[in-house]
């Protein structure tokens, strides 16, 4: 089986840089998604790690670690509207991904 | 181009009542899944199905059924609905189950279901 880990609640300022950690345990890893979902929404394809390293992609950014199972998602120069949950979600050998149970982030001014 | 539609998009049963969600995708994806969310749990798999004819059970498959008689719909039944299965559903499809960026899934809007 897998275990994902994330922390439930963070809260970051306005403008700030904020990172949400998620640690996982699994044979046959594939790869890592971040997802993102508002409130009452679908959630919504953000990033996918498979190799090492940092993922860049405009204010957000994505890491691995596939040897510490760890993976952390960056938010810069925060904004109100970023306020949402995320997920990490762990793809392993031939099932589909599973989903960690989210982080929720408030931004507050 | 409506990417992934459920219906309804809200519904309220009462105990032993059955009703059947509807999922339908308009990417010609060949993978597509169902999964319940709930407050505290996550997303969980409920059912999914790697392509036309089949279907495989995920994380949660008790009290639902699903068939994929077409491969731009996956429907859900309940049977007999129970106060336990109140929760959001969602349906998403992928293109493959290779995982890259290009092959993300895709989710609907959610169906929000109580069960009285």
């Amino acid at each position: 089986g897998q275990n994902i880990d994330q922390p439930t609640e963070m809260t970051a300022t306005e403008g700030a840089i904020v990172q949400i950690n998620c640690t996982y345990q699994t044979s046959g890893f594939n790869g890592l998604f971040w997802y993102q979902q508002h409130a009452g929404e679908a959630p919504t394809f953000l990033s996918y790690n498979v190799l090492d390293g940092l993922e860049e992609k405009g204010r957000f950014s994505s890491f691995l670690s596939r040897s510490k199972g760890y993976s952390y998602l960056l938010l810069k120069e925060l904004q109100m509207k970023d306020s949402a949950s995320y997920l990490c979600a762990v793809s392993s050998g031939n099932t589909p991904l599973v989903f960690g149970k989210g982080t929720r982030l408030s931004v507050i001014a | 181009n409506a990417g992934v539609t459920q219906t309804p998009k809200f519904r309220v049963l009462k105990t032993g009542q059955s009703m059947t969600l509807l999922c339908a995708q308009d990417m010609n994806h060949e993978y597509m899944y169902w999964y319940r969310q709930d407050p505290g749990m996550g997303l969980r798999l409920i059912h999914y199905s790697v392509g036309e004819g089949t279907t495989a059970k995920g994380e949660v498959p008790d009290g639902y059924n699903v068939s994929r008689l077409k491969k731009q719909n996956f429907l859900l039944g309940l049977e007999s609905a129970a106060p336990s299965q109140t929760s959001v559903y969602f349906c998403a499809s992928s293109y493959s189950g290779r995982d890259s960026p290009q092959e993300t899934q895709y989710f609907g809007p959610g169906t929000r279901l109580l069960v009285l």
